[in-house]
């Protein structure tokens, strides 16, 4: 069955470095990927959007990478900041009846971002 | 443009009972996509709703329900309530329903907390 998998334990890192979260899955071929944002007792937020045909994606300070020989993506933020300690998501679209899609999330990783 | 907004933001209920959540779209989204949040299992898709029918339905009993009326709208039921039912439920529109490659991005609502007791 389709699995993804996130790191379960929290990214703690110091302001100004750069963070690097990943998901990887299995059993998928997933023709894109996404990552939220979650703060916490709040919906997730939509940050970025990758296709099986782009390697990489950009977005201010984010930067997503996508491998589908490895079943990875990689989501780094530069120059992190304390505003950006919440639980980043990832998601794939799982395949449903009639040629649409069910989305399917990762469990998430926390980050802390250190002052 | 107002953002997602679903009622209650948070419900205290008992076994055994009934629950009615509701979700308001942003203006001109025709998809509403419900989902239940926990921390054992975390984010899991219930259904979607798409111009009033459901276009798609994850792997939960048949006490979840949900519909979609003319104006986007949408409701999501669960009968005979239990404890594993309490979690963060959360709604999410979009324009349309992905599908073929077409990824239409998904704007989330602030979400009901639910209790059961």
């Amino acid at each position: 069955s389709q699995k993804i998998e996130q790191n379960s334990e929290a990214l703690n890192i110091q302001e100004g470095k750069t963070a690097t979260l990943t998901c990887n899955y299995t059993n998928y071929s997933p023709a894109y990927l996404q990552w939220y944002r979650q703060d916490p007792g709040r919906g997730p937020v939509f940050l970025l959007l990758i296709r099986e045909n782009e390697k990489e994606k950009r977005k201010e300070r984010l930067k997503v990478t996508f491998d589908t020989t490895l079943k990875q993506s990689l989501f780094h933020i530069t120059a992190s900041q304390p505003a950006d300690s919440a639980t980043y998501l990832c998601a794939l679209p799982g395949p449903a009846s009639g040629g649409s899609y069910i989305p399917t999330f990762g469990r998430g990783t926390s980050l802390i971002v250190h002052p | 443009k107002a953002g997602v907004t679903q009622t209650p933001r948070y419900l205290i209920k008992t076994r055994g009972q009934q629950v009615t959540l509701s979700c308001s779209p942003i203006s001109g989204h025709r998809s509403v996509s419900w989902y239940q949040q926990t921390p054992g299992q975390g984010l899991q898709f219930l259904f979607e709703y798409f111009s009033e029918t459901q276009r798609n339905k994850g792997n939960f009993p048949g006490r979840f329900s949900g519909r979609q009326f003319s104006n986007s709208r949408s409701e999501m039921n669960v009968s005979t309530l239990e404890l594993g039912d309490s979690a963060l439920y959360l709604c999410a529109s979009s324009l349309a329903v992905s599908s073929g490659g077409v990824a239409y991005e998904q704007y989330f609502g602030p979400g009901t907390r639910l209790t059961v007791t």
